[in-house]
């Protein structure tokens, strides 16, 4: 089945750029997301990008999509306390109802 | 307000006594799904409903038992629990192929299981 890997922590600086890796097994996979996950909440869909797709801009949200080495990353710009939080990678593969998820990448900006 | 639901939020118990941890979802979703996360290991998928009375396993199930009886719950039942099922649960609703997001999941709030 799919599996989903990606690094458990990333460390930045208040006002730089934040880079989540993310990578995945299954060639099939139509929709990759990216899910966010505050302090004592469940988690939320923040975006996606369909497999077709090489890239997604939303806001400070950068998607980046390579679909020949199977990698995803998220870049956040500009990155605020606020944005402290788990980011989860996950992967839809074809012919899959739900999606598998990596184990998360707990994100700590520091002033 | 569309929203998923799960009772208690908060629950410690002892080894071996029965409960349930309810799920409710508001969105009319034909698929559910429940989560365990810990430290290190994410979340891990425990069962999955694709729809009522449909049911499936999924990464780790051993110890859990759930039931689609209705549409919008899927409650997660530990016959018998151990300090092991210690974990925060998630229960997750869908609705692919209309969500128009990608077939998003939506979260309910977690329930913090303890048991001793």
């Amino acid at each position: 089945g799919e599996d989903v890997e990606q690094s458990l922590f990333l460390s930045v600086r208040e006002g730089d750029s934040s880079v989540i890796n993310c990578t995945y097994t299954d060639s099939s996979s139509t929709y990759l997301y990216w899910y966010k996950q505050e302090p004592g909440a469940g988690l939320q869909l923040l975006t996606y990008i369909f497999s077709n797709m090489d890239m997604k801009q939303d806001q400070r949200l950068t998607v980046l999509l390579n679909k020949k080495d199977k990698h995803l990353s998220l870049r956040i710009a500009d990155t605020q306390t606020g944005d402290s939080a788990i980011y989860f990678c996950a992967a839809l593969s074809g012919g899959s109802y739900i999606p598998t998820f990596g184990r998360g990448t707990s994100l700590i900006v520091h002033p | 307000e569309a929203q998923v639901t799960q009772n208690p939020r908060y629950l410690i118990t002892v080894t071996g006594k029965k409960l349930t941890v309810t799920c409710s979802q508001n969105m009319n979703h034909e698929y559910m799904s429940w989560y365990r996360q810990d430290p290190g290991l994410g979340l891990r998928q425990i069962y999955y409903s694709m729809n009522v009375e449909v049911t499936d396993k999924g990464d780790v199930p051993e110890g859990y038992k759930v039931s689609r009886k209705e549409k919008r719950n899927f409650p997660l039942i530990l016959e018998s629990p151990s300090p092991n099922q210690t974990s925060l649960y998630f229960c997750a609703s869908s609705l692919p192929g209309t969500s128009g997001r990608g077939d998003e999941q939506f979260f309910g709030p977690g329930t913090r299981l303890t048991v001793l």
